[in-house]
């Protein structure tokens, strides 16, 4: 039971190169997120999948795209990378129960930097 | 929406002194309220949570209250230890717009001395 795997781990991009960020979970849960992790500023939702076939914007959207291909797989796109997009990325995924408990598990992150 | 504030942003105490880390929300639509600890090189990883019908829980050395009143909520750990050095994230969650929606503070990094 692997948990949360996120590929690649680091990453270094050009300014206007794309690249697909990479997620997947084993816990067969329903919901999956992206979240960024910039300094003093905490983890700030990107996108969310609450279920397999949806997709919905979170607090930071623009600059990306978000596939569910599966119940398991939750990709990220970047299209045309900026340096506001160096970051580090995670994803997460839960099974939020009635009554609102939501533990999400983590992935180990992806460290993007955008020259 | 919501706002998370969390301080002190960083904390250094003395192995074996307890630390508390405070919290405040802003929405009093907000039902659940997650702990979790980010070590270095890792994603963060839930460690206490606690739902808005209870005032306090307790899980061995770790502690979390909640004060809806106020809007505020706290971590407590006692005799602490080298291995409880970390970056730990509250967070306030609600359901909206279909899903629980979680909004995240910017993080304590706890620093405990041998």
């Amino acid at each position: 039971n692997a948990g949360v795997t996120q590929t690649p781990k680091f990453q270094v991009l050009k300014t206007g190169q794309s690249m697909t960020l990479q997620c997947a979970q084993d816990m067969n849960h329903n919901s999956m997120y992206w979240y960024r992790q910039d300094p003093g500023m905490g983890l700030r939702l990107i996108y969310y999948s609450a279920s397999e076939g949806t997709t919905d914007k979170g607090e930071v959207p623009n600059g990306y795209n978000v596939s569910r291909l599966n119940k398991r797989e939750f990709s990220l796109r970047l299209e045309s990378a900026a340096p506001s997009q160096t970051s580090v990325y995670f994803c997460a995924s839960s099974n939020p129960l009635a009554g609102g408990k939501d533990e999400q598990y983590f992935g180990p992150g992806t460290r993007l930097t955008v020259t | 929406g919501e706002n998370v504030e969390q301080h002190p942003s960083t904390l250094s105490v003395q192995e074996g002194d307890s630390a508390v880390i405070k919290c405040t929300y802003s929405d009093s639509a907000s039902n659940y309220f997650p702990w979790y600890k980010q070590e270095l090189g890792k994603g963060p990883q839930l460690i206490i949570d606690i739902r808005s019908n209870v005032g306090e829980k307790k899980d061995q050395r770790i502690a979390v209250t909640l004060n809806k009143t106020a809007k505020h909520f706290s971590l407590h750990i006692t005799e602490t230890q080298p291995e409880d050095s970390a970056v730990y994230f509250c967070a306030a969650s609600m359901v909206s717009g279909g899903y629980q929606k979680v909004t995240f503070g910017i993080g304590t990094k706890l620093q405990v001395i041998p």
